[in-house]
């Protein structure tokens, strides 16, 4: 089975920190995501990335950043956190050219 | 740009009864996937089922089966003989052929009754 890992189930920060949001898939998914989940939003793209180094806005970036070093590890930071990223975050991988999502268990993270 | 539409943003059943979950969505691609996933209160979003747009036949998956009606894009999922476990967020989603994103609607929060 698909495994994606986030690296923390529940995260409580204070605004200014930098926060960094951790994932891992251990089946050689090419593209990765990470989303924000709120109530009455859905999911909502923050970014995503198709391959090692490569990153693409999604719809929003804005007081995000992410890295991928490796192919297996997708991370979100945020820069200096404030209260309404407050929020669930999940991250997502899929492969080839089927666009099926595997999800991690997602972070619920409060900035206070 | 694509959008998707859940109209029903709460919804509750029967134990054994049968519900069915809306979905619009706007797109001017001809191919494409669409999705429900299912979301419990565990959190992990675990995928129901998937709709091909190419493939005129409807989707099932033992009790979950879609309504897909390309023309009109709608996209329904229908729960038969519920069951508790079938409690959780229901989000429906869209991806095109450019396979760079997966896009969700709003979701509906579907409730079991004993």
């Amino acid at each position: 089975d698909v495994k994606v890992t986030q690296s923390s189930r529940y995260l409580v920060k204070r605004t200014g920190e930098k926060v960094f949001l951790e994932c891992v898939q251990d089946m050689d998914h090419e593209n990765m995501f990470w989303y924000r989940q709120d109530p009455g939003l859905g999911l909502r793209l923050i970014y995503f990335s198709y391959d090692v180094k490569m990153k693409e806005k999604g719809d929003i970036p804005e007081g995000y950043s992410v890295s991928r070093e490796k192919k297996e590890r997708f991370s979100l930071i945020l820069e200096s956190a404030s209260t309404n990223q407050t929020s669930m975050y999940l991250c997502a991988s899929t492969y080839g050219r089927v666009p099926e999502a595997f999800f991690g268990q997602g972070t619920r993270l409060t900035v206070v | 740009a694509q959008t998707v539409t859940q109209s029903q943003p709460e919804m509750s059943v029967q134990e054994a009864e049968t519900v069915t979950l809306s979905c619009t969505y706007d797109t001017s691609e001809s191919d494409y996937y669409l999705f429900w996933y299912k979301q419990p209160p565990s959190r992990q979003m675990i995928l129901v089922i998937r709709q091909e747009a190419y493939k005129q036949q409807n989707a099932t998956e033992n009790r979950f089966s879609v309504n897909f009606q390309k023309a009109a894009k709608s996209f329904s999922l229908k729960i038969s003989d519920s069951q508790l476990g079938d409690a959780a967020m229901y989000f429906c989603a869209y991806s095109g052929t450019s396979y760079d994103k997966v896009i969700f609607g709003p979701g509906t929060s579907l409730s079991v009754i004993p």
